[in-house]
Parts: structure tokens; C-alpha cells; sequence
């Protein structure tokens, strides 16, 4: 089936300084991803929609210079934080389409990011 | 973003017994109705998935009710286990469009006992 890898799994960043996860589909190409945010306990929130060789599409309250994607490939997404501060400290998934039959929406493993 | 609603917010079911989680949608555009399965610390995974041109779909001990007049769907988990503890979530998308963007329901935390 359809896999998506994401990297790294457990990142701890000073304040100040950016990150950068990759999340990759192995077996598909992908021409859309999403990037989502989730805090303890609660669901994924949408930040944003990754197109292949376009810009991306970023949902409201969604600081799009904080959180820098690039979509430069069909199987590869990148999120970028920038000058992290403690208050981005959270767990980060992408998600990427496999253009099959059934609408699948297949989910990488996830980034715990922890800023201190 | 609040277009999918998830009821209840924790479930504590007992061994063999049945667990029944529901949700409610308000954007009639949305055509692929997923259930995902989150472990702490991982990514959702797919449970199971419904169309609205059926009202129900089976998969193992698994099943998706689906109400298209009342925009509403529920997730039925027979002969529950311990190992079915876990957060549970309901989503949906305008899946026929290639950038439909999947809205997540504000999960249900299942803890059956042994």
C-alpha cells in the first residue's frame, strides 16, 4: 500500500533557530500534501495544502512566513519553522494523496518538535 | 475549519462489548466520510471509509453507518478489545477533488477494559 515517510520522527531545537521536517511518498507520486499540527490530546489541525511546483495554499491563522512549505517534487514536502520559539513546540504530520480509487489520504508518522 | 463534529469526547467500553462513536458534518460537498486510529506518538491510520452513495460498510469488526439527510455518520467497533484503545477520529473531504482537504471531527479517546 501506499507509505509516506516523514523526518525526522523527534527534533529538539533551540529558540531562535528553524526546522526543517521532509515528508516523502515511497511508493506514489504526490502531487498534493498537507501539513498538519496537533497538540496534546486534541485533533490535527490543517496548516496549510502543499502543491507540487506551486506555492502553497496556507489556512487561516496560519503565519505563512513561520511556516515555510516546499513542494519542490512529486514525492517530497518540506516544512520549514522558522525561528522556532517554545510556542511551536507541538507534533507535525503531512499527509500526502495517492491518487488512487478510493480518495486515500495516507499520514507519515509524525515530528514531535520541542523548542527550548 | 469546525465543519466536523465528534461526540463523545472518551468512551470507556468493556471487553466484547460494542463501542459506537459519532460524528456530524455541515458542508454537503463533502464525499469521503474516513475513520482513522491514532496510537500516542504516531500518525493516524486508516480505519475505514464510506462514500454517501451507501449507508453502510463493513470491515471486519468495523462498521460506518452513514445518514446523508441528517449529514450525520458513526463508527460501530464490535466484540471490542484492550488493544482498540485508542483516540479515534472521524474526517471528511471532498475526496473527488485532488486537493480536497481532509477536516478533522475533535476525536473520541477509547479505553475498553480487560
Amino acid at each position: 500500500g501506499a507509505v509516506v515517510s516523514q523526518h525526522p520522527s523527534r527534533v529538539i531545537c533551540k529558540s531562535g533557530t528553524s526546522v526543517k521536517i521532509e515528508c516523502r511518498s515511497l511508493d506514489f507520486q504526490a502531487t498534493t500534501m498537507f501539513w498538519y499540527r496537533q497538540f496534546p490530546k486534541k485533533s490535527l489541525m490543517l496548516m496549510a495544502t502543499s502543491n507540487e511546483g506551486s506555492k502553497a495554499t496556507y489556512e487561516q491563522g496560519v503565519e505563512k512566513d513561520k511556516f515555510l512549505i516546499n513542494h519542490a517534487s512529486l514525492t517530497l514536502s518540506t516544512l520549514t519553522v522558522t525561528s522556532a520559539h517554545p510556542e511551536d513546540s507541538s507534533f507535525y504530520i503531512c499527509s500526502a494523496r495517492d491518487g488512487g480509487p478510493n480518495y486515500g489520504y495516507t499520514f507519515g508518522s509524525g515530528t514531535r518538535l520541542t523548542v527550548v | 475549519q469546525q465543519q466536523v463534529k465528534q461526540s463523545p469526547q472518551s468512551l470507556i467500553v468493556q471487553k466484547g462489548g460494542i463501542s459506537i462513536i459519532n460524528c456530524a458534518y455541515e458542508n454537503t460537498a463533502f464525499d469521503y466520510f474516513p475513520w482513522y486510529q491514532q496510537f500516542p506518538g504516531k500518525g493516524p491510520a486508516l480505519l475505514i471509509a464510506i462514500r454517501p452513495d451507501v449507508s453502510e460498510k463493513k470491515e471486519g469488526r468495523f462498521t460506518i453507518s452513514f445518514n446523508k439527510s441528517a449529514k450525520q455518520f458513526s463508527l460501530h467497533i464490535m466484540d471490542s478489545q484492550p488493544g482498540d484503545s485508542a483516540t479515534y477520529f472521524c474526517a471528511a473531504s471532498k475526496g473527488s477533488s485532488n486537493t480536497g482537504k481532509l477536516i478533522f471531527g475533535q476525536g473520541t479517546t477509547l479505553q475498553v477494559k480487560p
